[in-house]
């Protein structure tokens, strides 16, 4: 099974600041023939279901504001909110869709300082 | 609109048995393929099973095998999870989620329903 590493376990950032969440597979989650990486971000908030923020490592789904990004390769990625907002306050999990089983890295807790 | 609702979950003993239902509405239920997810109370996300969108291939966590079985009905628009063997540790709330893309399964989870909650305990 592909291992996902997730730090930190938590952060606090003030508003507007940048925060940045860093996830490591225990192996490549590279796809040559697709040329992909199979990573997804998902932003959960309490009482609520996961929601897809970021596919393919770096695609923005539909709808997610353009402050989140998603960036790195093979089995170093990193998410990015720009300038923390409020309604941010969640917490963030990578996922691996490249093998069965799917794994979800621990997950990170972001808060306002 | 676009959405998924799981139904069936409750307090059941430890060694019984109990089926949860995701309704599907919104989509073209038949082109994707459909996953459960649980998460533990405080704790975080675990893939559950995967049925591919016509129901033909099917794969676990190595920690339910033999004890879930996911199942579709296309005709109807759901998707189910058995569960027997119940344990403890399998109370969980219980999420089914779509596949983003199709036909195939590799894909990030596009949407989810809100839940469905499980306790096994005596």
């Amino acid at each position: 099974d592909i291992v996902m590493t997730q730090s930190p376990d938590s952060l606090a950032v003030s508003l507007g600041e940048r925060a940045t969440i860093n996830c490591k597979s225990s192996q490549s989650v590279f796809y040559s023939s697709t040329n992909e990486n199979y990573l997804a971000w998902y932003q959960q908030k309490p009482g609520q279901p996961p929601k897809l923020l970021i596919y393919w490592a770096s695609t923005r789904e539909s709808g997610v504001p353009d402050r989140f990004s998603g960036s790195g390769s093979g089995t170093d990625f990193t998410l990015t909110i720009s300038s923390l907002q409020a309604e941010d306050v969640a917490v963030y999990y990578c996922q691996q869709h490249y093998s069965i089983p799917v794994t979800f890295g621990g997950g990170t807790k972001v808060e306002i300082k | 609109q676009v959405q998924l609702v799981e139904s069936g979950g409750g307090v059941v003993q430890p060694g019984r048995s109990l089926r949860l239902s995701c309704q599907a509405s919104g989509f073209t239920f038949n082109m994707y393929a459909m996953h459960w997810v649980r998460q533990a109370p405080g704790k975080g996300l675990e893939w559950v099973a995967v049925t591919s969108y016509d129901g033909n291939r099917k794969y676990y966590a190595d920690s339910v095998k033999g004890r879930f079985t996911i199942s579709r009905d296309n005709s109807r628009n759901t998707l189910d999870l058995q569960m027997s063997g119940l344990r403890p540790e399998d109370t969980a709330a219980y999420y089914c989620a779509r596949n983003h893309g199709y036909p195939g399964y590799h894909d990030a989870f596009d949407l989810w329903g809100q839940g469905t909650v499980v306790t096994v305990s005596s």
